[in-house]
C-alpha cells in the first residue's frame, strides 16, 4: 500500500517569493513515481511535475522544482517567483511503476496555497 | 482535441435515480482512469482500463457502480440507485505509456 502525507493544510506566500510545499510518502514498491498536481477553484487537476524514484537528478519544470530526498521519503514542491495565479490547492501523489499494473495514483489531502500582494 | 473531456460537467439527481457520466481521453492514450474526489480530500482511485480491458477496480466501487470502455476509446461510468453519499466530483484521467496522467475537468454529482 502507498501513503502520501501533506501536513500543511494552508500556506501563504507573498508574490515573487519562493514557497515550499511539503510531501512525505510511504511505500513498499521498489520503483515508484512522485507527482504534483495543481487544482484551481475550477476543479481541474493540472499536472505540474514528475519524479521517478530512480532518477538521479531532481525534476524541474519552469518555476516548479521537486526536492526529492529518497532516504527521508520526501518529495517537496518548490515554486519560485510566486504569482497570483499560483493560488490553488496542490496535491502530492504517487504511483507504483513497472508492476504490470495501471500505475494508479494515491493522493495526499492537499495544501491550499494563497499568494498575496 | 488537446485534452481529456468529461460530460456532463454538473449533474443533480434525486436519490434512487441512475446516472451515467462520459469521459473522452486524449486520443492516443491507451490508459484511462476514474477517480472520485469528495470535499476537502484528494482524489481516490476507482477503476482503470488499458484499451478496452478493465484491469483494476477499487473496493470503493460498489456493485452499484459500473464502468465500460467499448473499443478502447471513450469510457462511461454508471451509478445505479444513487445515494447521497455518492455526491462527489468524478474525475477521469488518461495516460500513454508514460507515467503522467492527464485529468479532465470532472463531473460534479449532487444527489438530493
Amino acid at each position: 500500500a502507498q501513503k502520501i502525507t501533506q501536513t500543511q493544510p494552508g500556506m501563504f506566500v507573498q508574490e515573487k517569493e519562493a514557497v515550499t510545499l511539503d510531501c512525505t510518502y510511504d511505500t513498499s514498491d521498489p520503483s515508484y513515481g512522485l507527482f504534483w498536481y495543481k487544482q484551481p477553484s475550477s476543479g481541474e487537476m493540472i499536472f505540474l511535475i514528475y519524479q521517478g524514484s530512480y532518477d538521479q537528478q531532481n525534476a524541474t519544470e519552469g518555476r516548479y522544482s521537486l526536492n526529492f530526498q529518497k532516504a527521508r521519503k520526501s518529495a517537496n514542491l518548490v515554486i519560485s517567483a510566486s504569482q497570483l495565479g499560483d493560488s490553488a490547492m496542490y496535491f502530492c501523489a504517487m504511483s507504483p511503476i513497472g508492476t504490470g499494473g495501471g500505475n494508479k495514483l494515491t493522493f495526499g489531502t492537499g495544501t491550499q496555497l494563497k499568494v498575496e500582494l | 482535441d488537446t485534452g481529456v473531456s468529461q460530460n456532463p460537467r454538473h449533474k443533480i439527481t434525486k436519490r434512487g435515480q441512475n446516472v451515467t457520466f462520459r469521459c473522452d481521453p486524449i486520443s492516443e492514450h491507451n490508459r484511462l482512469y476514474w477517480y472520485r474526489q469528495t470535499l476537502g480530500q484528494g482524489p481516490e482511485f476507482l477503476t482503470y482500463f488499458q484499451n478496452e480491458a478493465q484491469l483494476e477496480k477499487s473496493r470503493l466501487l460498489s456493485d452499484r457502480f459500473s464502468a465500460e470502455r467499448p473499443k478502447g476509446s471513450f469510457s462511461t461510468l454508471e451509478i445505479q440507485r444513487t445515494e447521497q453519499g455518492d455526491s462527489a466530483m468524478y474525475l477521469c484521467a488518461s495516460s500513454s505509456n508514460r507515467n503522467e496522467q492527464f485529468f479532465g475537468p470532472g463531473t460534479r454529482l449532487t444527489v438530493l
